[in-house]
């Protein structure tokens, strides 16, 4: 089964730290660009990350950059989204996602996602 | 405020015909190809259209999409009470070097 499992979410206080990871399996995974993409409650999807399949070029949204970092790991099919100096707006539910493959960007299979809340 | 947009909600009888427009840029839409999500409450988005009007296997061909311009739209025919859910445009954004969504559409089938 092609699957995209994410761990990591929870409570912290702002500007706190936390790890978020993606295991996925089924799937030719290293041929794969992926993302990051979150949902604060209530509102609509946000692009996070991406990432390239191969050499590991990363893009980011800039109400990230500099404090969130996308990496992954082909020999264990995982990712991780190091999430530093967290605020208050990014308290969301963050899928894990898996880019199509091809030249265009879509989205084709979709975690089921873990909560991020960010709270004193 | 999202880089693409959408009407917040829409609305239509079971049995009939429902569009959902996406509006965006020079920039991101006039340069890339568009993809469009469903989401039930609660739920991950799953994939309806990609690539301005592919269907992934499995998506009925109730669901097409089409794009002209800076602009999409979503069609949905024959709906079903089951189509009740949000609906997400999405794109690259050359400008941003960054994906762009639209706010999200509310499809209520009375």
């Amino acid at each position: 089964e092609v699957l995209l499992v994410e761990s990591g979410g929870g409570l912290v206080q702002p500007g706190g730290s936390l790890r978020l990871s993606c295991a996925g399996s089924g799937f030719a995974f290293n041929y794969y660009a992926m993302n990051w993409v979150r949902q604060a409650p209530g509102k609509g999807l946000e692009w996070v990350s991406g990432i390239s399949g191969r050499d590991g070029t990363t893009y980011y949204a800039n109400s990230v950059k500099g404090r969130f970092t996308f990496s992954r790991d082909n020999s264990k099919n995982t990712l991780s989204l190091q999430m530093n100096s967290l605020r208050v707006e990014d308290t969301a539910v963050y899928y894990c996602a898996r880019q199509g493959y091809g030249t265009y960007w879509y989205i084709d299979l979709w975690g089921r996602g873990t909560l991020v809340t960010v709270s004193s | 405020q999202s880089v693409l947009t959408q009407a917040p909600s829409v609305s239509a009888a079971p049995g009939q015909k429902v569009t959902i427009s996406c509006s965006g840029s020079s920039s991101n839409m006039g340069l890339n190809y568009v993809s469009w999500y469903q989401q039930f409450p609660g739920t991950a988005p799953k994939l309806l259209i990609y690539e301005n009007n592919k269907r992934p296997s499995g998506i009925p061909d109730r669901f097409s999409g089409s794009k002209s311009g800076t602009s999409a739209t979503l069609g949905i025919t024959g709906l079903q009470t089951g189509d009740e859910a949000d609906y997400y445009c999405g794109t690259w954004d050359n400008s941003l070097s960054g994906v762009v969504f639209g706010g999200g559409t509310k499809l209520t089938v009375l």
